[in-house]
């Protein structure tokens, strides 16, 4: 499976302010997807990164919140704006794996709180 | 009803113990399905891939029931290295995974 590498791993930023994640993986991936896993929860998917094109955001995210950029196969940054302590998270991004797309590998996770 | 369901257990058991985990799903289309391990403060790892009937890897056996909608994972010979959170993920197409809220093992000397 590839490499996957985020950073920052952990952040403390105050409210109103936004952060920026960035995912780096050590080949080329076709699909890279943005998770949050909220303190006790399980992992939800908040949009899909497509290369070369909008990002494809699941109910309940918009792009003003999460704007995410993918600039080539191997990049992906996703950027948490005007925070509140409510976006206190974990945040991952996944590759799908290059035979079985279906299955996906977790970067190390961004470890937010919001103050 | 949700789309993927997990009992969250905790499941307390002795090492050497055999415990069994289920996992429900909604979606009767749902073709692929998978067991995360997700160690505490760390990101979830794939454990197994269900394709078809079931999966065996040595200690570890999932399993597939169509008809009930429902994947299992049965550990045998639990360890203390087995204690962690078991994630459920459903494949559901449009590329989208679907996770269970996990299930925490917890395995005793």
């Amino acid at each position: 499976s590839a490499v996957i590498s985020q950073k920052p791993s952990r952040d403390i930023c105050q409210r109103g302010t936004s952060l920026t994640i960035q995912c780096q993986v050590d080949s080329q991936v076709t699909m890279m997807f943005w998770y949050r896993q909220q303190p006790g929860q399980s992992l939800t998917l908040i949009a899909t990164a497509n290369q070369g094109s909008e990002a494809t955001y699941e109910s309940g995210f918009v792009i003003d919140k999460f704007p995410i950029s993918r600039p080539n196969l191997t990049f992906s940054t996703l950027t948490v704006s005007n925070m509140s302590p409510e976006d206190s998270s974990i945040y991952l991004c996944s590759v799908a794996g290059t035979g079985a797309t279906e299955t996906q590998y977790f970067g190390p996770g961004t470890r937010l709180l919001v103050l | 009803r949700k789309e993927v369901e997990q009992d969250p257990g905790p499941f307390n058991v002795p090492e050497g113990a055999t415990v069994a985990f289920n996992c429900t799903y909604s979606n009767s289309a749902s073709q692929s399905f998978f067991w995360y391990r997700q160690d505490c403060r760390k990101e979830p790892k794939l454990l197994m891939s269900v394709y078809s009937s079931g999966n065996e890897d040595g200690r570890f056996t999932a399993q597939l029931n169509r008809a009930s909608q429902y994947i299992s994972l049965l550990i045998r010979d639990s360890k203390l290295s087995d204690s962690a959170t078991y994630l459920c993920a459903v494949f559901t197409g449009f590329q989208k995974l679907v996770f269970g809220t996990g299930t925490r093992l917890l395995v005793s000397p």
